[in-house]
């Protein structure tokens, strides 16, 4: 599986965009990127994923660049409740394993 | 609502006694996952289950078992073999969409103390 690098944390403050990247160069073709988030001693809520194309769903807008080798997961308006852990995470769409390993993620603080 | 269910939400143990995670889930999903995580560290794999009666090792595996006996249920006995168990575990399912996409859906998490 590709492996990511994300920035360890970031800051934001409340109303604007949240924009965290995710490096993955050595992704494959056949590798979507998902994008988790885990507010502080909860289970980790999926955000969104995609492949090739930007995605946008009431959560979140995923872009990602034409050589797929980074990605950015924006929050078009921040909130406190946005603050949490943020992870990339990228694995293929079809295996014979469904291994699927996180990173240590994005800690995002959204400031008042 | 479908969902996972995990229990104990808390749990204390004494030093060398075994202690079984509970982990349902009602979503019909064929995958189930086990995570720990460790205070300010990300999730690590310790075992995995594709379908019923069949299940692989994580990253770290060692110390603890698993079983797969019904497509609803994926229990975690924390063994005394264990070395450090005082954690947060984790249970994920998933399906793999039509899409070729694969979603994880995750409980609530089951915190684990050793005394």
């Amino acid at each position: 599986d590709a492996k990511t690098t994300q920035p360890p944390s970031m800051d934001c403050a409340e109303g604007r965009a949240a924009n965290l990247p995710c490096n993955h160069s050595t992704i494959s073709g056949n590798e979507y990127v998902y994008w988790y988030r885990q507010i502080h001693s909860q289970g980790p809520q999926y955000i969104i994923h995609g492949l090739k194309n930007n995605e946008t769903n009431e959560m979140a807008s995923l872009i990602i660049t034409e050589d797929r080798k980074s990605s950015t997961l924006i929050l078009p308006h921040a909130t406190l409740r946005d603050t949490a852990v943020y992870y990339c995470i990228v694995r293929p769409y079809t295996s014979g394993t469904y291994k699927y390993i996180f990173g240590t993620g994005t800690r995002l603080k959204v400031l008042a | 609502d479908g969902g996972i269910t995990q229990s104990p939400k808390y749990l204390f143990r004494k030093e060398g006694q075994n202690v079984t995670l509970s982990c349902e889930q009602n979503l019909n999903h064929d995958a189930m996952y086990w995570y720990r995580q460790d205070p300010g560290q990300g999730l690590r794999l310790i075992y995995y289950s594709q379908i019923v009666n069949d299940f692989q090792k994580g990253d770290i595996a060692e110390g603890y078992s698993v079983s797969r006996e019904k497509k609803e249920s994926f229990p975690l006995t924390v063994t005394s073999a264990q070395k450090n168990p005082t954690a947060f575990y984790l249970c994920a399912s998933s399906i793999v969409q039509a899409s070729g996409a694969n979603v994880l859906t995750f409980g609530a998490g089951s915190r684990l103390t050793v005394l």
